[in-house]
C-alpha cells in the first residue's frame, strides 16, 4: 500500500522563525516521485518541488530547503526566516507505479507577524 | 500564459441533481486530472485523461465520470448528487503523461460544489 503521512496538522510560528514540515511516505516501489505543493487561502495548489527516488541530493532554494532521506522514508521541508506570506496549507504527495498521486493530509502553517 | 481555468467557481445543487464542471488546461498541455478535496477525506484522485483517453481512475463510484475533448478541455460530471459530494473539485494539467509519473501538475482554482 502507498501512503503519505503528514503528522503535523497545524503549526504556528512567529515571523522570522524557521519551521520544518514533516512528510513520511510508504511505498514498495523502487521508482517513485515525491512532491510538495502549497495551497494558499485562494485554493489553488502551487507546485514547490519534485524529487525522484534516485536523487537523494538535498536542495535549497532561497528560504526553502528540502531533506530527502530514503532510509527513513522522509521528505521534509524547511522554511528559513518565515514570512507571513508563507501562511498556507502544505501538502506532500507521492506518485509511483500506479501513477496516481497520493496526498498527505496537509499541514496548515500559520505565520504570525 | 493563461493558467488552468475551471468553471464555475462556485455552485449550489440539491440532492439528486447532477452537475458538470469544466476545466480548460494550459495551452499545449494534453494531460488533465481531477481531484476532490474535502475536510474529512483530504485530497483524493478522481481520474486522469490524456489525448481524450482516460488513463487512470481513482476509487470513486460510477456517479463520477469525466471526459476530455480534442482541444484537451475536460469536463467531469457527478450524477445523483449526495450531501457527501460537497467539496472543492480541483483540475490540474500537465505537459504530458510520462511512464515514470514525474509530471508536475499546474492546478486551477477549483470549483466549490455545495450539495443541499
Amino acid at each position: 500500500a502507498q501512503k503519505v503521512t503528514q503528522a503535523q496538522t497545524e503549526i504556528s510560528v512567529v515571523e522570522k522563525e524557521d519551521v520544518t514540515l514533516d512528510c513520511v511516505y510508504e511505498t514498495r516501489d523502487t521508482t517513485y516521485y515525491l512532491f510538495w505543493y502549497k495551497q494558499p487561502p485562494s485554493g489553488e495548489l502551487v507546485f514547490l518541488i519534485r524529487r525522484n527516488s534516485f536523487d537523494e541530493q538535498n536542495e535549497i532554494s532561497g528560504r526553502y530547503s528540502w531533506n530527502f532521506q530514503k532510509s527513513t522514508s522522509s521528505f521534509n521541508f524547511t522554511i528559513t526566516a518565515s514570512q507571513v506570506v508563507d501562511s498556507a496549507v502544505y501538502f506532500c504527495a507521492l506518485r509511483s507505479s500506479n501513477y496516481q498521486l497520493i496526498w498527505g493530509a496537509g499541514t496548515k502553517l500559520i505565520i504570525k507577524p | 500564459k493563461a493558467g488552468v481555468t475551471q468553471t464555475p467557481r462556485y455552485l449550489i445543487k440539491t440532492r439528486g441533481q447532477q452537475v458538470t464542471l469544466s476545466c480548460s488546461p494550459i495551452s499545449g498541455h494534453r494531460s488533465v486530472s481531477w481531484y476532490q478535496q474535502t475536510p474529512g477525506q483530504g485530497l483524493q484522485f478522481l481520474f486522469e485523461y490524456f489525448s481524450e483517453t482516460q488513463r487512470n481512475k481513482g476509487n470513486f463510484p460510477g456517479r463520477f465520470s469525466g471526459r476530455q475533448f480534442s482541444n484537451s478541455r475536460s469536463e467531469m460530471n457527478v450524477s445523483t448528487l449526495e450531501l457527501g459530494d460537497s467539496a472543492l473539485y480541483l483540475c490540474a494539467s500537465s505537459l504530458q503523461v510520462t511512464v515514470s509519473g514525474a509530471n508536475v501538475l499546474t492546478f486551477g482554482a477549483g470549483s466549490r460544489l455545495t450539495v443541499l
